[in-house]
């Protein structure tokens, strides 16, 4: 299995402008989730998805923010319009729904907002 | 709810020292524990997991045993070389509770010198 595949590895993006970033989990995991880390905030669980309907997105920072997962093997994560402060990277990461796997992670999407 | 708690760092050693890092946590039921590792300019990796008390995970030199009458999980390893230069999450992760979500703790970065 080719793993979690984010794309685009990084991003440079003009402030105002909209940012899409995109997952393929790995087939069969049940759940998605997208996290940012940031130095001073650490990681920071954004919105997780279980068979493709959004369960929670309590921690996405604002309507400028929104995600989807059309179907269960792709996955947005969208930010329109971008602010310099949205400069982070963002992993994606699957699992099983059983409790005792853990999740598989990106390997991340470095985005800057200039 | 679920949380962990991990020692802050930097940690600093030389190579060939031997490494703790002690991670703690509450939880309702009985979770499983992970130990992930992020190296610079990486994701997350699962390093090691135990799902049931008194398990011992063990992988590329480390280890963690889940003591459930101390609640913890604390990571060894004998020898670390500069290459286990990197940031250690503990986590926990409870089925059937807070919709199966991992929970980290703030992760602690290791810096193992010549």
């Amino acid at each position: 299995d080719a793993g979690v595949i984010q794309s685009p590895r990084h991003e440079v993006t003009e402030m105002g402008q909209e940012v899409t970033l995109r997952c393929k989990p790995i087939s069969g995991h049940d759940y998605l989730f997208w996290y940012r880390q940031t130095m001073m905030r650490g990681l920071e669980l954004l919105i997780y998805f279980n068979n493709n309907v959004p369960i929670d997105d309590s921690g996405m920072p604002e309507d400028r923010f929104s995600a989807k997962m059309p179907n269960a093997s792709f996955s947005t994560l969208k930010i329109q319009p971008s602010e310099p402060r949205d400069s982070a990277v963002y992993f994606c990461a699957s699992s099983f729904a059983v409790g005792t796997y853990g999740y598989t992670f990106g390997s991340g999407t470095r985005l800057t907002v200039v | 709810g679920n949380s962990v708690t991990q020692m802050e760092g930097p940690v600093t050693l030389s190579e060939e020292a031997f490494l703790t890092i002690n991670c703690t946590y509450t939880a309702t039921g009985y979770p499983s524990l992970f130990w992930y590792v992020q190296y610079p300019g990486e994701g997350l990796q699962l390093l090691l997991k135990a799902t049931k008390a008194d398990d011992k995970g063990s992988n590329k030199g480390f280890e963690a045993t889940y003591r459930k009458e101390t609640t913890s999980f604390h990571l060894e390893k004998g020898s670390v070389q500069v290459s286990d230069s990197a940031v250690y999450f503990c986590a926990l992760r409870s089925a059937g509770t807070a919709g199966n979500k991992l929970t980290f703790g703030g992760g602690t970065r290791v810096l193992v010198k010549p």
